[in-house]
């Protein structure tokens, strides 16, 4: 069955500062990849996806992922850390079109002054 | 155009009880999709609806059923409740057609349910 990873269930960051969210998923066949933000007491949005187009995909807010399918990661990234960039974010797998996502743990985290 | 609606957003039920919640997706979406979200297990997939069929279904106890209606909109019914029941579950709506391409999933609000 497909997983996900993500290394680090909370990060810090100082405002201003690199952001770096490491997800890693298992299958040898490259499924469709996303990254969604999840701001406490809401839903979840979708930051960017992974569709087999480029592999650096720019989503949302600044952030962009690089599709790795030799590491079979997804890392996510932003130059320059904000202080509203504080939430959970998660990492997601869709193994096969129309398939049901199969989420990462999630990642906290947090941006300091 | 209107977001996906969960409706109600807060539930608190007594074990033994059961609960109905319900979920309204992007007017021309046809696929409707649940998750329980816990500090545990995190976000697990419930079941899926596509044109009021369950299309998908996820590794829960029978007593966590769901339905959709010909407008799409959808209930999840979770029946004889337990303390463990106590989650986030979110419902999200996709617009999958033959040939679309289109897998993005658009995620309401959730409904907090308590279970005491």
């Amino acid at each position: 069955a497909q997983s996900v990873t993500q290394l680090g269930s909370h990060v810090s960051v100082s405002e201003g500062a690199l952001v770096l969210l490491r997800c890693n998923y298992s299958s040898s066949v490259p499924p469709y990849l996303f990254w969604y933000v999840q701001y406490p007491n809401q839903g979840l949005q979708l930051l960017l996806k992974y569709t087999s187009a480029a592999t650096l995909v720019k989503g949302i807010n600044g952030f962009e992922a690089e599709f790795k399918k030799s590491e079979t990661s997804f890392h996510l990234t932003k130059p320059s850390a904000h202080m509203s960039d504080a939430a959970e974010y998660f990492c997601a797998v869709m193994p096969q079109y129309g398939q049901n996502f199969v989420f990462g743990p999630g990642t906290r985290l947090s941006v300091l002054p | 155009k209107a977001g996906v609606t969960q409706t109600p957003r807060y539930l608190i039920k007594t074990r033994g009880q059961q609960v109905t919640l319900s979920c309204s997706p992007i007017s021309g979406h046809r696929s409707v999709s649940w998750y329980q979200q816990t500090p545990g297990q995190g976000l697990q997939f419930l079941f899926e609806y596509f044109s009021e069929t369950q299309r998908n279904k996820g590794n829960f106890p029978g007593r966590f059923s769901g339905r959709q209606f010909s407008n799409s909109r959808s209930e999840m019914n979770v029946s004889t409740l337990e303390l463990g029941d106590s989650a986030l579950y979110l419902c999200a709506s996709s617009f999958v057609g033959q040939g679309s391409g289109n897998t993005e999933a658009f995620f309401g609000q959730g409904t907090r349910l308590t279970v005491v």
